[in-house]
């Protein structure tokens, strides 16, 4: 069954620093989402993406988040000055549709933020 | 923004019970998904309602959405071990385009 892929799977990093975190949709999805979830805490939707184009995106994509389908196969997910805030475990998913589809998830990145 | 609540928090059951797990919302949904999470791994999907009334089942899971479409339940029928783990409701608000999570619940299955 095709997955949703996402690497590394765990990312350590200055504060300051910038991470690109990555992510392999299936390949005939055209809705792209990132999640996050802080240890403890719920999921929470940071962005989603459609047709090169951010399509919705939450409060805690800031300008300091932004993501990019680079190529035919890939979706990242950069952060250009890590906080200590943002250590998270990082979820890619995606969908078929935006509607009457799930969206498939991948089994995460682990970002810390030292 | 859709404030999702799960009860219960986290559950222990024997191997071969039932168990029900409860979503609700405060506010109207336009569809409801049901995952299921590991730790440490990524939430794998497990159901998805849209309408009202509507009921599906995979396996020995059922779930459904009232007819209001503000609550779902989740039944797990003679749970086994392999049904540990942390189960995650999703709300759509006008689209699956940006969900909404609840805080989980937690199931542990004893032998």
């Amino acid at each position: 069954e095709p997955e949703v892929t996402q690497t590394p799977s765990h990312q350590v990093t200055q504060m300051g620093q910038e991470v690109i975190l990555r992510c392999v949709p299936i390949s005939n999805h055209l809705y792209f989402y990132w999640y996050r979830q802080i240890l403890g805490q719920k999921v929470e939707f940071l962005v989603s993406f459609y047709n090169n184009e951010i399509s919705e995106k939450s409060e805690i994509f800031d300008d300091q988040f932004s993501v990019e389908r680079p190529d035919g196969s890939n979706f990242t997910l950069k952060i250009r000055s890590t906080k200590l805030e943002d250590s998270a475990m990082y979820f890619c998913a995606s969908s078929l549709t935006v509607n009457n589809s799930p969206l498939h998830f991948g089994n995460g990145t682990r970002l810390t933020v030292t | 923004s859709q404030e999702l609540e799960q009860s219960p928090q986290s559950l222990i059951v024997q191997e071969g019970k039932n168990l029900t797990i409860n979503c609700t919302s405060s506010k109207t949904l336009y569809g409801l998904y049901w995952y299921k999470q590991k730790y440490g791994e990524g939430l794998i999907f497990l159901m998805m309602l849209q309408k009202g009334g509507e009921e599906k089942s995979h396996e020995k899971i059922t779930a459904k959405l009232d007819e209001k479409k503000q609550q779902s339940s989740l039944h797990i029928t003679a749970s086994q071990p392999s049904h540990a783990g942390i189960y995650l409701c999703g709300a759509a608000r006008s689209s699956a385009s940006k969900l909404t999570f609840g805080t989980g619940t937690r199931l542990q299955v004893t032998l």
